[in-house]
């Protein structure tokens, strides 16, 4: 069974400071996603990356997938208050079952 | 974007009673639905997979007779948590997968279950 374990479990930290965020499996992603999820709401996607090597950028985020597609991190650059939540990574393990990571759970500062 | 609702949004009920929570994806078909669980401060977890016209394939350790899913049509599925107790007391969320073949999920904005 594919296991994916994020790290810190916990962050809290000041506005404007930046942060990474870690994903790593314990195999190879079929395609991995990142997700934020914010109390009393479903998650809602905000990156999909398949090529190993691959790095995305979303406005502050930047999503970075490991060469050997068995990592991949988040980082966010001067963090916003807007930026608090749970964060997920996901792979869909080839078979439509999503199967999510022990999750990040951010706290922004204002 | 698509679009999932869940209805209903929290509910809080008697322990021994039965709860029924709907899934709809509103402006796509959903052949497969899924149903998860999270715990507070804790990931999500797969429960089982819902496939429209047959039964569902439950995950290891998620008691079928427990949690009875209908998927009826492209765009519902249900979810009845027969006979709760407090356990069971948790964040549900369903994601549907398009028909038209992409392997996206579009997630639900869950409903938050009390069972006292």
């Amino acid at each position: 069974t594919q296991l994916l374990e994020q790290s810190p479990q916990f962050l809290s930290i000041q506005e404007g400071e930046n942060l990474t965020v870690y994903c790593n499996s314990s195999s190879v992603f079929s395609s991995l996603q990142w997700y934020r999820q914010e109390p009393g709401e479903g998650p809602v996607l905000l990156v999909t990356v398949v090529t190993g090597g691959e790095v995305k950028k979303l406005k502050r985020l930047t999503f970075q997938f490991g060469d050997a597609r068995k990592d991949s991190s988040l980082h966010i650059t001067a963090a916003q208050p807007g930026d608090t939540g749970l964060y997920l990574c996901a792979d869909t393990s080839g078979t439509y079952k999503y199967i999510f990571g022990t999750g990040t759970r951010l706290k922004v500062l204002a | 974007g698509a679009v999932v609702s869940q209805h209903p949004s929290w509910v809080i009920c008697k322990s021994g009673t039965s709860v029924k929570i709907e899934c709809r994806s509103l402006d796509f078909q959903a052949t497969t639905m899924f149903w998860y669980r999270q715990f507070p401060k804790q990931s999500l977890m797969l429960m089982a997979t819902s496939n429209e016209g047959s039964k569902a394939t439950y995950e290891q350790g998620v008691e079928k007779d427990k949690f009875l899913i209908n998927h009826a049509s492209l765009t519902l599925s249900t979810l009845t948590v027969t006979s709760a107790h407090p356990e069971d007391s948790s964040f549900y969320i369903c994601s549907a997968r398009d028909a038209g073949g992409l392997e996206t999920q579009y997630f639900g904005p869950g409903t938050r279950l009390l069972v006292l």
